[in-house]
C-alpha cells in the first residue's frame, strides 16, 4: 500500500517559533500537497508541488512556506507560528495529474500556544 | 473554480442504501467529480470519480446527471463503518488540485 507518513501526530509549539511539518511518501509520486483542516471550514489547500524543487501556492499560503528537495519528502514550514495556525495539517500525494490518486497521511494536530 | 454544495448531515439505517447528493452547477465540461470520505481522526480516502458516465466500483456507485450539474454517491448497503464525512469535489481543470468543501456527515445507525 502507498504510505504517506507525517512525522508527528501531535505537536505543541510556542508563538513565534519556526515549525517544520514533515511528510514522506514511499511510492515515487510526483505530486504532493499540504492542507489544513478546521471545524466548519473543511480542508483548505496551502501549497502543492508537482516536482522536486517546484512549488505552487494553494488557497491559503500566507504564513507558510514549503520545501521539496527530494521527490519523496515535502515539508511545510511555519516561519513564525501564530495561534491562528492551530489546526490539523494533512499531507497528500498522487502519482500523476489525475486527482483520484490522492493518498493522505493521518495528519498532524498542531497547537500553537 | 467550480464549487460544490452538499447537505451538512444525513442519517441512514444499517443495510440500507445511502444516497448522498451533491450540486456542482458551475462545473465545466472537462472537470471531473470526485468523492472522498474521512473517517474520524484519519486522512480522507478516495472513493470514486467520474466525468459524464455513471461509475461503479467495489465501494460505491456514482450517478451524474446528464447536464452534469449534480451527482449522487450511492453506498448500496451501508454499514456502521461507513459513518464518516463525505466530500464531493470538482477537480480544477488542467491541474491536480482538489478543492474540498465542508462535506456531508453521514451517520449510519443500527
Amino acid at each position: 500500500d502507498v504510505k504517506v507518513t507525517q512525522s508527528s501526530r501531535y505537536l505543541v509549539k510556542r508563538t513565534g517559533e519556526k515549525v517544520f511539518l514533515e511528510c514522506v511518501q514511499d511510492m515515487d509520486h510526483e505530486n504532493m500537497f499540504w492542507y489544513r483542516q478546521d471545524p466548519g471550514l473543511g480542508l483548505r489547500l496551502i501549497y502543492f508541488s508537482y516536482d522536486v524543487k517546484m512549488k505552487e501556492k494553494g488557497d491559503i499560503p500566507e504564513g507558510y512556506s514549503v520545501s521539496r528537495e527530494k521527490k519523496e519528502r515535502f515539508s511545510l514550514i511555519l516561519e513564525s507560528a501564530s495561534t491562528n495556525q492551530t489546526s490539523m495539517y494533512l499531507c497528500a500525494s498522487s502519482p500523476d495529474r489525475g486527482g483520484y490518486g490522492y493518498t493522505f497521511g493521518s495528519g498532524t494536530r498542531l497547537t500553537v500556544v | 473554480d467550480a464549487k460544490t454544495t452538499q447537505p451538512p448531515s444525513m442519517d441512514c439505517a444499517e443495510g440500507r442504501a445511502a444516497n448522498l447528493p451533491c450540486n456542482h452547477s458551475t462545473i465545466s465540461g472537462n472537470e471531473y467529480v470526485y468523492w472522498y470520505r474521512q473517517i474520524h481522526s484519519q486522512g480522507p480516502q478516495y472513493i470514486i470519480h467520474g466525468l459524464k458516465n455513471n461509475e461503479t466500483n467495489e465501494m460505491a456507485s456514482l450517478i451524474i446527471t446528464e447536464d452534469r450539474k449534480s451527482s449522487t454517491l450511492i453506498l448500496p448497503h451501508a454499514t456502521l463503518r461507513d459513518t464518516a464525512v463525505y466530500y464531493c469535489i470538482v477537480r480544477v481543470a488542467g491541474t491536480d488540485k482538489l478543492i474540498f468543501g465542508t462535506g456531508t456527515r453521514l451517520q449510519v445507525f443500527p
